[in-house]
């Protein structure tokens, strides 16, 4: 048990729905980030949140968008989805906000099917 | 684009073998090259790390090689064993704002 949470596990939805993941980082862990996993292009860097702001953003589309609360959970607003979306979307989080050279704790993931 | 490429796609080793993944990178700002390991329906977890002041790191039955020069490095798992099946990700990163770049795995199965 890596101490990130994700919920929901799994997630169906319509194109066009708008979906919200979230996660709660390990305890004292100040910097969260979202992934998206696929089968052909493999773990995505999203966006990083370091203590409440925006700290590295990723191949993040426009309709997507996320925030870290102040009790340091996350969320990951997708919107207007379409059927390419669909995929598994993981949290992590690090204790410190430089994450490129730390060690990176991941959720279990929430998978996202868009019919 | 992907700035770390991984091969093989898939690798099959008989128990006891050496299994071996290897990945390039093209940015000369990378320091800093794990390996993740994968479960089915777990997320990755780091399994070792390398910097590129040294040119190897030996964990138990996993040792990652690094080749600066080359922009390379790979992951040998010796002895391997069926429990080690498992999707595995080599990844880079660097300087701060960087954040850590995944190859798109290898799914290794170790057959009895």
């Amino acid at each position: 048990d890596s101490g990130v949470t994700q919920t929901p596990k799994h997630l169906i939805t319509a194109t066009g729905q708008r979906v919200t993941l979230r996660c709660s980082p390990r305890s004292g862990d100040l910097s969260v980030y979202w992934y998206q996993q696929s089968l052909d292009q493999g773990l995505q860097f999203l966006i990083q949140y370091y203590n409440g702001e925006e700290r590295a953003k990723g191949n993040i589309l426009e309709r997507f968008s996320a925030q870290q609360f102040p009790d340091l959970h996350s969320e990951l607003n997708l919107s207007s989805l379409e059927l390419g979306d669909s995929a598994l979307y993981f949290c992590a989080s690090s204790v410190g906000r430089e994450g490129g050279t730390g060690e990176l704790f991941f959720g279990e993931g929430s998978r996202l099917t868009v019919l | 684009q992907q700035q770390v490429k991984q091969s093989p796609q898939s690798l099959i080793v008989q128990k006891g073998g050496i299994s071996i993944i290897n990945c390039a990178y093209e940015n000369t700002a990378f320091d800093y090259f794990p390996w993740y390991q994968q479960f089915p329906g777990k997320g990755p977890a780091l399994l070792i790390a390398i910097r590129p002041d040294v040119s190897e790191k030996k964990e138990g039955r996993f040792t990652i090689s690094f080749n600066k020069s080359a922009k390379q490095f790979s992951l040998h798992i010796m002895d391997s064993q069926p429990g080690d099946s498992a999707t595995y990700f080599c990844a880079a990163s660097g300087d701060s704002g960087y954040a850590l770049n995944f190859g798109k795995g290898t799914s290794l199965l170790v057959t009895p």
